[in-house]
Parts: structure tokens; sequence; C-alpha cells
């Protein structure tokens, strides 16, 4: 998947349970991403980490939790707290550098309340 | 944070027709400016970006012009095809060293036979 994998692709989440959604890359890339998609909308950050073991709140982080122990993984936790977790979501990575910004989007996980 | 607007949300035209497609920002210090297409159901794909070093580029029929002073920047797809069908997103980064982008609401273009 270009070298960026989300699983599951889809995923059921029961009212009140934690879900984690899998983000791995194996294009050395620094930084890594999480956003939200709403159907008809644009895509909004989560989380975002530029280096191993740090991380920082995106727009909408409440409700939502991430890890980044390894360059490669940025595991996605969508706790109970968030109370309209239903959308698309999508992890992206991108090198460090003054003159690379572009993103490497994974093939999004498609969350739904049931 | 950053701050961006995106017209049209939908767009149609005919086959062969042009289209255009304008995002505004906030941020002055911004200094990159990508256009990203997504097909239905599918991820994100970077088509054309363009830095603020310069005022336009091209890549055959796709086209990025960017007006620093006034906070905008355009996407132009020439002679189109019923394939560019698709939701277009413009994204802009923060000032200074900052990688996160923030993206437009998108544009649903869609091209009649």
């Amino acid at each position: 998947d270009g070298g960026i994998t989300q699983s599951p692709k889809y995923l059921f989440r029961k009212e009140g349970q934690n879900v984690t959604l899998s983000c791995e890359q194996n294009l050395n890339h620094d930084a890594m991403y999480w956003y939200r998609q709403d159907p008809g909308q644009g895509l909004r950050l989560i989380y975002y980490s530029q280096i191993v073991n740090d991380f920082q709140k995106g727009d909408i982080a409440e409700g939502y939790s991430v890890s980044r122990e390894k360059k490669e993984s940025f595991p996605l936790t969508v706790t109970s707290a968030q109370k309209n977790p239903t959308a698309f979501y999508l992890c992206a990575s991108s090198p460090q550098g003054d003159n690379n910004y572009g993103y490497t989007f994974g093939s999004g996980t498609r969350l739904t309340v049931v | 944070g950053e701050n961006v607007e995106q017209h049209p949300s939908t767009l149609s035209v005919q086959e062969g027709d042009s289209a255009v497609i304008k995002c505004t920002y906030s941020d002055s210090a911004s200094n990159y400016f990508p256009w990203y297409k997504q097909e239905l159901g599918k991820r994100p794909q970077l088509i054309i970006d363009i830095r603020s070093n310069v005022g336009e580029k091209k890549d055959q029929r796709i086209a990025v012009t960017l007006n620093k002073t006034a906070k905008h920047f355009s996407l132009h797809i020439t002679e189109t095809q019923p394939e560019d069908s698709a939701v277009y997103f413009c994204a802009v980064p923060p000032g200074g060293s900052a990688r996160q982008l923030t993206f437009g609401s998108g544009t649903q273009l869609t091209v009649l036979p």
C-alpha cells in the first residue's frame, strides 16, 4: 500500500468500547499524522508526531489517544470519551527536511459505531 | 491556527472544458501549497504542489497559481476528462518549521460526458 499500511480496513465499535487503529510505515519517515474525514467534509487533524516518543494534539484530539514508541508505528486509540467516532480515519507520514512536506497517506480505516 | 477556505464545494463541467478551484489561507508565513485528489473510497494523493518562491507551476493538464500578497492559490485543470471526477483538497502548513497540513473542505468535481 505505497509504504504505509492501515488496519483494519473496516472496524465496528460498540458503545463504551475503546478501539485501536493501526498505522505502520516503511518509508523511513520521521513525521506521522492522524486525520479524521466525515462524509462530504475535509480532513481534520487529530494528532501528529514529528519524532519518536513525541506527539502533539491537533484540532480535534478530544476522545483520542496515540503513542509513538517506534519510528514505523503510530497507533490511534478511539476511546469511549469520543461521542461521535463514526468516520473515515486516515494516517499519513512525511519526511523531515526543509524542502519536503510531501504526505503519503494510508488507505484508511472506516470506523462505525454499532 | 491556520484557516483554509476552499471554493466551490461542488463543480460540474463538460468534458473538455476547464475547471478552477480556489483556496485562501490566513498565515502569511506559509510557504508550501499542495493539492490532493481523492477518488471515491480511496486515499488522497498529491497531484501538484507549489512553493512560495514561484507564482505558477504546470504539469501537463494541471497547473497551480499562487498569489502570496492576496494569500490565495488556485488549481486549474484544462481539457477535463471523466477520470478527473473526484474530490480535490488544498492544504497549507503553518509557517516556520511545523509540517502538519491544514486541509480545505474539498471540492467535488464532476466531469460530464
